[in-house]
């Protein structure tokens, strides 16, 4: 499976700034997805990241807030923007495993983000 | 709204003992399932797929499906102190979209 390498793994940021997390697949991948995962809560998905396209976003998510870029295939950002401490959490991106008798997931490190 | 539950646990089991960790979900159509594991600060890894009514072995964990009953679960045997963590239940929906459940932490006991 591909190995997702993402930063940073945290930091801590002022309300009303933005931060870019970036993931890097060691393969080409055509579909990356990005998550948010809040404290005891589940995996929720942000966008859905295509290369040569506009990111498809979930529902309660929009494109001001968490613009995403997808310069390539093996590359993506996805950006939290003007933050409030709402969006303290982790985020994780993650691309389809390409193994026929295990599909779903391979994840990145993840990023905690903390908004103070 | 499709949903995926677990209980939330913890489940404490001493080590050498059977881990039966339960899942269900909302969406009839549903037609591949997985569990993740999730260590504190780390990220999810992909333990098991299940795709057919049934059981499918892999090594100590054993995945379990009821269509049916759409009710997934998955069990550890002879479980290990290591596999202390967060179990996730996850459903693939269709349209590349899954749904995961909030997860149940597990804690083997030494």
């Amino acid at each position: 499976s591909a190995v997702i390498s993402q930063k940073p793994s945290r930091d801590i940021c002022q309300r009303g700034t933005s931060l870019t997390i970036q993931c890097q697949v060691d393969s080409q991948v055509t579909m990356m997805f990005w998550y948010r995962q809040q404290p005891g809560q589940s995996l929720t998905l942000i966008a859905t990241a295509n290369q040569g396209s506009e990111a498809t976003y979930e529902s309660g998510f929009v494109i001001d807030k968490f613009p995403i870029s997808r310069p390539n295939l093996t590359f993506s950002t996805l950006t939290v923007s003007n933050m409030s401490p709402e969006d303290s959490s982790i985020y994780l991106c993650s691309v389809p495993r390409t193994d026929q008798n295990n599909y779903g997931y391979t994840f990145g490190s993840g990023t905690r983000l903390t908004v103070v | 709204q499709k949903e995926v539950e677990q209980n939330s646990g913890p489940l404490s089991v001493p080590e050498g003992a059977i881990a039966s960790l339960n899942c269900t979900y909302s969406d009839r159509v549903s037609q591949s399932f997985f569990w993740y594991r999730q260590y504190s600060g780390k990220s999810p890894e992909l333990i098991m797929s299940i795709y057919s009514n049934g059981d499918k072995e892999d090594g100590r964990f054993t995945a379990q499906l009821n269509k049916a009953s759409q009710y997934v679960s998955l069990l550890i045997r002879d479980s290990q102190p290591s596999d202390s963590a967060t179990y996730l239940c996850a459903v693939y929906t269709g349209g590349f979209k899954t749904i995961f459940g909030a997860g149940t932490r597990l804690f083997v006991k030494a």
